[in-house]
């Protein structure tokens, strides 16, 4: 089992919907929770970054904890065509080793 | 601010060639520095990891090997590219960690 699963889809939706990516991961020392977007042929970029359980929201992105279940969720409401996009998850452990562990990525097609 | 800055974008080697990618951060001094692989439709597989000036960590053996001459330099090579180093680099610091615009490597 990898450490960190995450469905490569695609995700296909219609524009407007509420889009829900997840990940499921099995180290419970994980403590950092961090999601990442890639366009086509770019580096990825940071879109949220959680510490330990709970939510945090920004704009139309909220991510989810939820350490009991070892469940990670990244919600994007209103979906547009632009949030077309291959989005990762990644986390890693507190303390000395702070080397992120990545999920494959899930490809994100939002249609007109 | 910091910025990341990494070079060439696109590269396309003979095989048996030697390769060189180079990556510099802007802004920020002593940071974690790091080489990660991105094959097709796959996970990033991290390659190297620095944590200072002249310290490397190599988290896959293969053909290639890693460098940093100075802070916030941090360089990608290999004496001879074999056909299965194709692929995309990434090279990133800091946690979370803050990603350069790759390097699409074909090696043909």
């Amino acid at each position: 089992q990898k450490e960190v699963e995450q469905d490569p889809g695609p995700l296909s939706v219609p524009e407007g919907a509420i889009v829900s990516l997840n990940c499921t991961y099995s180290n419970s020392a994980f403590q950092y929770f961090m999601w990442y977007r890639q366009y086509s042929r770019k580096g990825p970029e940071l879109l949220m970054y959680t510490y330990s359980s709970g939510n945090k929201e920004d704009g139309r992105f909220t991510a989810q904890v939820d350490k009991s279940s070892k469940y990670i969720s990244l919600f994007i409401r209103d979906s547009q065509p632009s949030d077309s996009a291959t989005y990762l998850c990644a986390m890693s452990r507190s303390g000395g080793s702070y080397i992120p562990t990545f999920g494959r990525g899930t490809s994100l097609i939002v249609h007109p | 601010s910091q910025t990341i800055h990494q070079w060439p974008a696109t590269l396309v080697q003979p095989v048996g060639s030697p390769l060189s990618l180079e990556c510099t951060v802007e802004g920020t001094s002593n940071p974690n520095l790091y080489w990660y692989r991105q094959a097709a439709g796959r996970g990033l597989q991290l390659l190297f990891y620095s944590v200072g000036i002249g310290q490397i960590s190599s988290e896959v053996p293969q053909n290639l090997s890693a460098s940093r001459p100075q802070d916030r330099q941090f360089i990608l090579s290999s004496k001879k590219l074999l056909l299965s180093d194709s692929g995309f680099y990434l090279c990133a610091w800091g946690t979370p960690s803050t990603f350069g615009s790759g390097t699409r490597l074909t090696v043909v």
